[in-house]
């Protein structure tokens, strides 16, 4: 199994730009989360997905950020406009179904607005 | 919502030698389970134990052991013969069972001295 994967590993954006990124969970996993990273806050959930549907989203920092999971097998986070303050590493993770199960992260998308 | 505390930003620990990590949580459920994730400058987030909270035995993954006290609310990762490579980033997390949602501390980054 290739692990959850995400994309781009780096991301370098100008103010006021569309950012997109991309996760691909572990097959046969039905929920998915995306995590953002920062010194000064740690590991922020922003929103998961239960079996393709948003179940939380109440993480999510502002209007400019969204989030959408067309299938199993794939989800973005948009930010339009992208700020400064944007900045940071953000990550995916999946899980299967069964509550003494981990959540597996792909390696994290760093994303520096300037 | 569930909160997880680690307490201790920065701890160190001679190579060969025992540390403990220290992590509180706030829960009113009685079921529910706990990880303890390692992040290495890699940043790939690894998982490293977990606990189920109706079981009374703590658990251990080689030199990885925890010291899970229900009552207390308290879930430490005991860390023997530490050795270089245990250096990194480690997070604890709780997982309810009834939301599926991983709540994470802080972190606490640990340096091992050779």
């Amino acid at each position: 199994d290739a692990g959850v994967i995400q994309s781009p590993r780096h991301e370098v954006t100008e103010m006021g730009q569309e950012v997109t990124l991309r996760c691909k969970p572990i097959s046969g996993h039905n929920s998915l989360f995306w995590y953002r990273q920062t010194m000064m806050r740690g590991l922020e959930l922003l929103i998961y997905f239960n079996n393709n549907v948003p179940i939380d989203d109440s993480g999510m920092p502002e209007d400019r950020f969204s989030a959408k999971m067309p299938n199993a097998s794939f989800s973005t986070l948009k930010i339009q406009p992208s700020e400064p303050r944007d900045s940071a590493v953000y990550f995916c993770a999946s899980t299967r179904g069964g509550l003494n199960t981990e959540a597996f992260f792909g390696q994290g998308t760093r994303l520096t607005v300037v | 919502a569930q909160t997880v505390t680690q307490s201790q930003p920065e701890m160190s620990v001679q190579e060969a030698e025992t540390v403990t990590l220290s992590c509180t949580y706030d829960t009113s459920e009685s079921d529910y389970y706990l990880f303890w994730y390692k992040q290495p400058p890699s940043r790939q987030m690894i998982l490293v134990i977990r606990q189920e909270a109706y079981k009374q035995q703590n658990a251990t993954e080689n030199r990885f052991s925890v010291n899970f006290q229900k009552a207390a609310k308290s879930f430490s990762l005991k860390i023997s013969d530490s050795q270089l490579g245990d250096a990194a980033m480690y997070f604890c997390a709780y997982r309810s069972a009834n939301i599926n949602q991983f709540y994470f501390g802080t972190g606490t980054s640990l340096t091992v001295i050779p």
